[in-house]
C-alpha cells in the first residue's frame, strides 16, 4: 500500500523559512516523479512543484518561483520542500503526491504563515 | 498559462440520479506524445485528494465504474452514472500537459 507521510508544517512569521518533508513507502520511491500542491483554507487546489525520479529536473508554480526548492532523497525515500520568504498567501496544507500526475496523495501538512 | 474552467461550481445531485461536471482549458491538452493529460480527483470532506482518472478516460484502481470521463483537445466531462451518499465532495480536473493547473473544483451535494 502505497503511504506518504508529510512533516514539518507549522507556525511562521511573514519572511521566514519552513522544510516540509514527504516520507514515502509502498512502492519504489526512486522510480518516481513527486509534487507538491497545496490548499489554503476553504480554497482549491493549487499545484507548487515537482521534481523528476533522478532529482535532475525540477518544475515550480510562478507564485513560489526562487523563493520555493524541491528536493529528493532516494535512499531515504524522502521529498522536501525548503520554503523561503515566506508570505501571507502560502498558508495552506501542503500535499505531496505521487509522480507528474499525482497518483497518490498523503495527509498534508499545514502550514500558517502570520505575525 | 493554461486556465481550466470547471462548471457549474456547485451541483445538488438527487441519490441514483445521473451528474456531469464540465472541465474546459483554455489550450489544446494533447501533448508531443500524443496522451492528452487531464486528470479528475475527489475530495470528500475532510480527506486528502484522490485521483478518479487520468488521460481523460482511464479509471484508477478500485474507482467504481459508475465514474467515468470523456473528452478530447480542450472540453472534457466528468459522469457519475448513479450518485451515491459517498460521492459527496468537490471534483477537481487538473492538466497535467503544460505544466500543472487545476480547476476551481465542483461542489456536489445530495439534494
Amino acid at each position: 500500500e502505497v503511504q506518504l507521510l508529510e512533516s514539518g508544517g507549522g507556525l511562521v512569521q511573514p519572511g521566514g523559512s519552513l522544510r516540509l518533508s514527504c516520507a514515502g513507502s509502498g512502492f519504489t520511491f526512486s522510480n518516481y516523479a513527486m509534487s507538491w500542491v497545496r490548499q489554503a483554507p476553504g480554497k482549491g487546489l493549487e499545484w507548487v512543484s515537482a521534481i523528476s525520479f533522478r532529482g535532475d529536473s525540477t518544475y515550480y508554480a510562478d507564485s513560489v518561483k526562487g523563493r520555493f526548492t524541491i528536493s529528493r532523497d532516494n535512499s531515504r525515500s524522502t521529498l522536501s520542500l525548503q520554503m523561503n520568504s515566506l508570505r501571507a498567501e502560502d498558508t495552506a496544507v501542503y500535499y505531496c503526491a505521487v509522480n507528474w500526475n499525482c497518483d497518490y496523495w498523503g495527509q498534508g501538512t499545514l502550514v500558517t504563515v502570520s505575525s | 498559462d493554461v486556465v481550466m474552467t470547471q462548471s457549474p461550481l456547485s451541483l445538488p445531485v438527487t441519490l441514483g440520479q445521473p451528474a456531469s461536471i464540465s472541465c474546459k482549458s483554455s489550450q489544446s491538452l494533447v501533448y508531443s506524445d500524443g496522451n492528452t493529460y487531464l486528470n479528475w480527483f475527489q475530495q470528500r470532506p475532510g480527506q486528502s485528494p484522490r485521483r478518479l482518472i487520468y488521460k481523460v478516460s482511464n479509471r484508477d484502481s478500485g474507482v467504481p465504474d459508475r465514474f467515468s470521463g470523456s473528452g478530447s483537445g480542450t472540453d472534457f466531462t466528468l459522469k457519475i452514472s448513479r450518485v451515491e451518499a459517498e460521492d459527496v465532495g468537490v471534483y477537481y480536473c487538473m492538466q497535467g500537459t503544460h505544466l500543472y493547473t487545476f480547476g476551481q473544483g465542483t461542489k456536489l451535494e445530495i439534494k
